[in-house]
């Protein structure tokens, strides 16, 4: 089964643009979580989407944002970026299902945004 | 959120094994205990699960204590592609809170 993979690897952007990032998930898997990673923060959880629909979200302001499309396939969009925003975004797969059990995320390998 | 307390870092010699430990006294019961690992410059990287039991598997070994309030993650020999930072996590459903981790060096 071919990996999660995460498009593009690498990004520049400038103050006040917008951007947005691709993640295609692991084959059969319904849900895809994204996550931003910065040296002070750490890993913080951003939003998951299952079939199409938002299921969880962070907390993080309006200006992030995602979607899922029926071949669950996710994007992530960051409008008006700030400098602040320079991080590592990963996505992660998962089979999504409920019930209580426990749901084994597959990351990606992330997209290093920069923000000058 | 459920949350999790790991030291910031640890060494272990090579070909020695290593005990990574985790507190999460909060955890509630349907919390299962999580392990992830994220070498240089990749995503992190799923190691091992359990819920009340110990257990196995091909890369490591999860202990949880009886009450559950914390648990170890032991690699059973240490090699260099082991160093990395290892999140411990608590999980209900489709959620997962990374605390800081810890950064685990092996030393030659």
């Amino acid at each position: 089964k071919a990996g999660v993979t995460q498009t593009p690897r690498y990004l520049i952007k400038t103050r006040g643009q917008q951007v947005t990032l691709s993640c295609s998930p692991i084959s059969g898997h319904r849900s895809v979580s994204w996550y931003q990673q910065t040296p002070g923060q750490g890993l913080q959880f951003l939003f998951e989407y299952f079939s199409e629909t938002q299921r969880n979200k962070g907390n993080f302001p309006g200006r992030f944002s995602g979607r899922q499309f029926s071949n669950s396939r996710s994007e992530m969009n960051v409008s008006t970026l700030e400098l602040g925003d320079s991080a590592l975004y990963l996505c992660a797969s998962s089979s999504g299902l409920a019930g209580g059990l426990p749901n084994t995320q597959y990351f990606g390998p992330g997209t290093r945004l920069t923000v000058l | 959120d459920a949350k999790t307390t790991q030291p910031n870092s640890m060494e272990s010699n090579e070909e020695e094994p290593v005990h990574l430990p985790c507190n999460h006294s909060t955890i509630s019961g349907t919390d299962y205990i999580h392990w992830y690992r994220q070498l240089p410059s990749q995503g992190p990287e799923y190691v091992i699960h359990g819920l009340t039991s110990n257990v196995n598997n091909r890369m490591a070994s999860l202990a949880i204590a009886e009450d559950r309030k914390s648990s170890t993650l032991i690699l059973h020999r240490a090699t260099l592609r082991d160093a990395a930072v290892y999140y411990c996590i608590l999980n209900t459903g489709n959620q997962f809170y990374f605390g800081t981790g810890t950064s685990l060096t092996v030393i030659p």
